[in-house]
């Protein structure tokens, strides 16, 4: 039973291009989602977190948005830089399950100078 | 550096030998998380730990692994009668308890292979 699923395994932009990373959840009691960056041989960075009350959180060049009515998220970087190329994972969780976070199997995201 | 820090960064054990791993949380934060990752997929959570009463624990976390954080600081992840497919990324991660402090931050974690 995959609740958070992000469909595309990897995703190649052009340097100063925007890069939209897309992820699908399936529990309704979902009410905290976060985005993870993760290089190889690392654990995952926090990169930005949107509540359920919220429908758009911005911090520099990330984005987040949330659309609640279609179970989505995404995640827009503007703009991309090489730096940036890594596997990127959303997360979510859910307050009455605890504070476990359930993950996307991600995206390998890769920016091209 | 106030991170979370992971002990050790990689480990190379026989099947049927027993392992055991440390979790440094940042110092102010009162949850500790396990979580295991596998290749091409997302972390998994495994357990965790509210000062140092374990809350709640995974249906992954078959009897063989134990998880202690006994004076609510550190943690300590033990597999016994290690399998190949145990082996994985193992990472921890720990956050505050106060609304507004619920993001969890992870260690580099360890690597696990079993021969």
């Amino acid at each position: 039973d995959q609740q958070v699923k992000q469909n595309s395994p990897s995703l190649s932009v052009q340097e100063g291009r925007i890069s939209i990373l897309n992820c699908d959840y399936t529990n309704s009691m979902f009410d905290y989602f976060l985005w993870y960056k993760k290089y190889p041989a690392e654990g995952p960075t926090f990169l930005i977190s949107i509540s359920s009350i919220k429908d758009k959180n911005e911090d520099g060049r990330f984005t987040v948005f949330l659309n609640k009515s279609a179970k989505h998220l995404s995640l827009h970087i503007v703009p991309s830089q090489p730096g940036d190329s890594a596997v990127y994972f959303c997360a979510a969780r859910a307050e009455t399950s605890g504070s476990r976070l359930t993950f996307g199997e991600g995206t390998q995201l890769t920016v091209n100078p | 550096d106030t991170g979370v820090s992971q002990d050790p960064r990689h480990k190379i054990t026989k099947r049927g030998q027993n392992v055991t791993f440390r979790c440094d949380p940042i110092s102010e934060h009162n949850r500790l998380y396990w979580y295991r990752q596998t290749l091409g997929q997302g972390p998994e959570f495994l357990t965790y730990f509210q000062n140092e009463a374990q809350l709640e624990k995974s249906r992954l976390l078959s009897d063989r692994f134990s998880a202690e954080r006994p004076k609510g600081s550190f943690s300590t992840l033990e597999i016994q009668r290690t399998e190949q497919g145990d082996s994985a990324m193992y990472l921890c991660a720990s956050s505050g308890l106060a609304l507004y402090q619920e993001t969890q931050y992870f260690g580099p974690g360890t690597r696990l292979l079993v021969l």
